[in-house]
């Protein structure tokens, strides 16, 4: 399967917890974006990278949140200190330009009891 | 910030009929409107997307229409199939981010 993966697909936690997510992009892809979703919701913008570089991070991205693409290829999104309110679907998506698809991972769902 | 208001957020339609889901945006900027359709338990999945420089485009069932002037696109789902239940989110362009609507959750009925 040459599509986005992400691990792991479930995840859950207790409050206070640290929680960290991968996501590998399609092999060519540039860009890798993360999404937040919550029930009911369409996804929501939390940051993306070009490369290696972090271009914009969305105001949703709390100081608890860091993301990384080390060597442009996978990324890493970790939650510090969870909060109940983190409890959501983490989606993460790859482009090769910022004018084409993104495509979407299966999504790591996060429960933070 | 970009807004995409959508609607209806569920629709129910027989299986056969056609279904339609409207979105209105207000920022004048965005020249990309794609369209997502995501199943239980899964990512979102691209099914069709417009630019601003057309007004319509057709792929076999579906077609989207986009009026920039009135800040509206539309997918038309034709001859529904029962695998089309699930829900659909449209979305446009925002500087280098993808904006979604809230999503309209789509039941076709036996």
């Amino acid at each position: 399967d040459t599509g986005v993966s992400q691990d792991p697909r479930h995840k859950i936690t207790k409050r206070g917890q640290n929680v960290t997510f991968r996501c590998d992009p399609i092999s060519e892809h540039n860009r890798l974006y993360w999404y937040r979703q919550t029930l009911g919701q369409g996804p929501e913008f939390l940051t993306y990278f070009q490369n290696e570089a972090q271009l914009e991070k969305s105001r949703l991205l709390s100081d608890r949140f860091s993301a990384e693409r080390p060597k442009g290829s996978f990324s890493t999104l970790e939650i510090q200190r969870t909060e109940q309110g983190d409890s959501a679907m983490y989606l993460c998506a790859s482009s090769f330009s910022v004018y084409n698809e993104q495509f979407f991972g299966p999504g790591t769902r996060l429960t933070v009891l | 910030g970009e807004n995409v208001e959508q609607h209806p957020s569920t629709l129910s339609v027989q299986e056969g009929d056609s279904a339609v889901i409207k979105c209105t945006y207000s920022d004048s900027a965005s020249n990309y409107f794609p369209w997502y359709k995501q199943e239980l338990g899964k990512g979102p999945q691209l099914i069709i997307d417009i630019r601003s420089n057309v007004g319509e485009k057709k792929d076999q069932r579906i077609a989207v229409t986009l009026n920039k002037t009135a800040k509206h696109f539309s997918l038309h789902i034709t001859e529904t199939q029962p695998e089309d239940s699930a829900v659909y989110f449209c979305a446009l362009n925002r500087d280098d981010k993808i904006i979604f609507g809230k999503g309209t959750r789509l039941h076709i009925l036996p």
